[in-house]
């Protein structure tokens, strides 16, 4: 099955500075690379995504990169804000009927004012 | 866009007591349903995965005698954690596919389980 690594674990930045989040994952088959960010105890929101047949996107401040031949994608969120601290996790999937979401370990953003 | 509306958000329970949780599809619906369990500070782990009309597959260490899931309908999915103990407390989550956005992933708000 997939497997899905996620670094770092935790991430602690300057305000109006850039993070950078990395994923690696193992199943070349993969072709949907979703990122979601988590605030403790409430559901994971979507905040970008990515198919297999680009190598970026970005939507305002945050941008995601996809390395095929490496099979990593990069999370990054530029100018951080305060309210980006949050936990953002990187998921990878075939596209499919059923097909599950894998997902990395997480990281822990936190955006120092 | 697509809602995923679940319940209870938060449940404390007694040891050895049963706790369903319910996970709803509003707008569309939801072919594939996939239930998360997620402990502090920790990536969501993958439960089982129900298909409308047809038993759950369970991922390997999951005792599906004790995590109980029905997706009886196209708008609804239960999970039912049957004689809970205290390592049962955790944040479970639900995932519902079928609708539009996200290529048809959209999670529900999740549930706080505490059993004491």
């Amino acid at each position: 099955g997939e497997n899905v690594e996620q670094h770092p674990s935790t991430l602690s930045v300057q305000e109006g500075d850039s993070a950078v989040i990395k994923c690696t994952y193992s199943d070349s088959a993969s072709n949907y690379f979703p990122w979601y960010k988590q605030e403790l105890g409430k559901r994971p929101q979507l905040i970008i995504d990515i198919r297999s047949n680009v190598g970026e996107k970005k939507d305002q401040r945050i941008a995601v990169t996809l390395n095929k031949t490496a099979k990593h994608f990069s999370l990054h969120i530029t100018e951080t804000q305060p309210e980006d601290s949050a936990v953002y996790f990187c998921a990878a999937s075939i596209l499919g009927t059923g097909n599950q979401f894998y997902f990395g370990t997480g990281t822990s953003l936190t955006v120092i004012p | 866009g697509a809602v995923v509306s679940q319940h209870p958000s938060r449940v404390i329970c007694k040891s050895g007591t049963s706790v369903k949780i319910e996970c709803r599809s509003l707008d569309f619906q939801a072919t594939t349903m996939f239930w998360y369990r997620q402990f502090p500070k920790q990536s969501l782990m993958l439960m089982a995965t129900s298909n409308e009309g047809s038993k759950a597959t369970y991922e390997q260490g999951v005792e599906k005698d004790k995590f109980l899931i029905n997706h009886a309908s196209l708008t609804l999915s239960t999970l039912t954690v049957t004689s809970a103990h205290p390592e049962d407390s955790s944040f479970y989550i639900c995932s519902a596919r079928g609708g539009r956005e996200n290529y048809g992933y959209t999670f529900g708000s999740g549930t706080r389980l505490t059993v004491v």
